[in-house]
C-alpha cells in the first residue's frame, strides 16, 4: 500500500492565519490526490481532488497544490469553521489510503 | 436531498458478526460506485471496501479481507456490510461513502454507524 504521511499533526494556528499542510507519498500517485476536512463528530467533507481541484462550494481560500508525492493544503485567512482536522488520500491504486491527518487547532 | 444514511451498528462480542446497511437517496444510486470507510476512536480514516456501480467488481483492505462482504441492492438503493469474525481493532464509526463520478475519491459520506467490539 502507498503510506501517506502528513505534516503537522497538529497546527496552533489563530483566525485570519495561513497555514500549511503538508502530505507526502510513498509512492508516485499521479496527481491522484484528495482532501478531506473533518470536525468533531461529522463525516470527513471533501475539499480538494485531482491534487488542486476545488469542489464547488468549497471557499477559495483553500488551495491545493502539489504533484508526484509531494503535496499541500493551503488555507489562507483561517476562519472559525476551518479549525478542524485535513486528511489526505490517495487513489492511484485498488487500494486508496489516507495520510494520519492534521488538526488545526486554535 | 442527496444523503446517505448508514444504520446497524451496534455493540457485539468478539467473533460475532454485524450486517451494516447504507440507504441512499436524492441520486441516481445505479450510476455510482460505492465504498466503507471506517475510523476507529481518536484516529484516522481507513478505506474497508468498495464495489462497483452494477455490483460485479469488489475490493477489500487486507486488514477486512476474507471477513467482510460488500454488497448492494439497487433496485432498493441500499449499500451493505456483511461484517464476521469481528475483532476489538473493528471498533469504529463506519462510514458509507459514494465514489465520485469515474474516480476513487469519496465526494458524498453519510453520517456514519458505531460498531464496538468488546466482551
Amino acid at each position: 500500500d502507498i503510506r501517506l504521511t502528513q505534516s503537522p499533526s497538529t497546527l496552533s494556528s489563530s483566525v485570519g492565519d495561513r497555514v500549511t499542510i503538508s502530505c507526502r507519498a510513498s509512492q508516485n500517485v499521479n496527481n491522484w490526490l484528495a482532501w478531506y476536512q473533518q470536525t468533531p463528530g461529522k463525516a470527513p467533507k471533501l475539499l480538494i481532488s485531482r491534487a488542486s481541484n476545488s469542489e464547488t462550494g468549497v471557499p477559495s481560500r483553500f488551495r491545493g497544490s502539489g504533484s508526484g508525492t509531494e503535496f499541500s493544503l493551503t488555507i489562507d485567512n483561517l476562519q472559525p469553521d476551518d479549525f478542524a482536522t485535513y486528511y489526505c488520500q490517495q487513489y492511484n491504486t485498488l487500494s486508496p489510503t489516507f495520510g494520519g491527518g492534521t488538526r488545526v487547532e486554535l | 436531498e442527496v444523503q446517505l444514511v448508514e444504520s446497524g451498528g451496534l455493540w457485539v462480542q468478539p467473533g460475532g458478526s454485524l450486517r451494516l446497511s447504507c440507504a441512499a437517496s436524492g441520486f441516481t444510486f445505479t450510476d455510482y460506485s460505492m465504498n466503507w470507510v471506517r475510523q476507529a476512536p481518536g484516529k484516522g480514516l481507513e478505506w474497508v471496501s468498495y464495489i462497483s456501480s452494477r455490483g460485479n467488481t469488489k475490493y477489500y483492505a487486507d486488514s477486512t479481507k476474507g471477513r467482510f462482504a460488500i454488497s448492494r441492492d439497487n433496485a432498493q438503493n441500499s449499500l451493505f456490510l456483511q461484517m464476521d469474525s469481528l475483532g476489538d481493532d473493528d471498533t469504529a464509526v463506519y462510514y458509507c461513502a459514494r465514489s465520485a463520478w469515474k474516480s476513487w475519491h469519496f465526494d458524498l459520506w453519510g453520517r456514519g454507524t458505531l460498531v464496538t467490539v468488546s466482551s
